[in-house]
């Protein structure tokens, strides 16, 4: 079946301006987490979403970034006025309710701020 | 502070042979632990997860877990140039939380 799909693939923004990256996750996965990854460096959690609970946005590291999910499904991840510590590959990853930990990753988006 | 400790690597090792990977995780309350690779440009993909104390093989690859000492090892046997990646090693949430927790992984390079 079809897996977690992310998009765009690459984006390049400047400076101060807003982006917004999709994510689709597998379907009948209820949980889906954002992640991001610098060069070199480890998975850095940034939120996750579970059926229609609250999500828990512990990991976004400033008010400049918020996510939402639509109908259980879709969700976008939102940067505003971005800054060049915000390049990064974004990642998504989803799974089912009863196994959160089992993820499945999409591609990811590469970020690039100028 | 949850950590999960990896050493970077790189790890060599020639084709054929075992690598060996090691994880240690700072959490004692944490119960379950999973093997992730990620090959260059790629994201990561779970290989392996464990639950319990010992060992649980799938093909070629061995989890070792030992809660008492608190670390997780992968055993890749048979090592072969398509399993030169990165391999991250994630703990799980305690207390309720969902999130794991992963190491920054260990580079494998296996040479022909």
């Amino acid at each position: 079946g079809a897996g977690v799909s992310q998009s765009p693939s690459n984006k390049v923004t400047e400076k101060g301006k807003d982006v917004e990256l999709r994510c689709d996750p597998i379907s009948g996965h209820t949980a889906l987490y954002w992640y991001r990854q610098s060069l070199g460096q480890g998975l850095e959690f940034l939120i996750y979403f579970q059926g229609n609970s609250a999500p828990d946005k512990s990991g976004l590291p400033s008010d400049r970034f918020s996510a939402e999910r639509t109908g259980g499904s879709v969700s976008t991840l939102t940067i505003q006025r971005t800054q060049q510590e915000d390049s990064a590959v974004y990642l998504c990853a989803s799974s089912l309710a009863l196994a959160p930990y089992e993820q499945y990753f999409g591609p990811g988006t590469r970020l690039t701020v100028t | 502070q949850k950590e999960v400790e990896q050493n970077s690597g790189p790890l060599s090792v020639p084709e054929g042979a075992i690598a060996s990977l090691n994880c240690t995780y700072s959490d004692r309350g944490s119960q379950s632990f999973f093997w992730y690779r990620q090959y260059s440009g790629k994201s990561p993909e779970l290989i392996m997860f464990i639950y319990s104390n010992g060992d649980k093989e799938d093909g070629r690859f061995t989890a070792q877990l030992n809660k008492a000492s608190q670390y997780v090892s992968l055993l890749i046997r048979d090592s072969q140039p398509s399993d030169s990646a990165t391999y991250l090693c994630a703990v799980n949430g305690t207390g309720g939380s969902y999130i794991p927790t992963f190491g920054r992984g260990t580079s494998l390079i296996v040479h022909p």
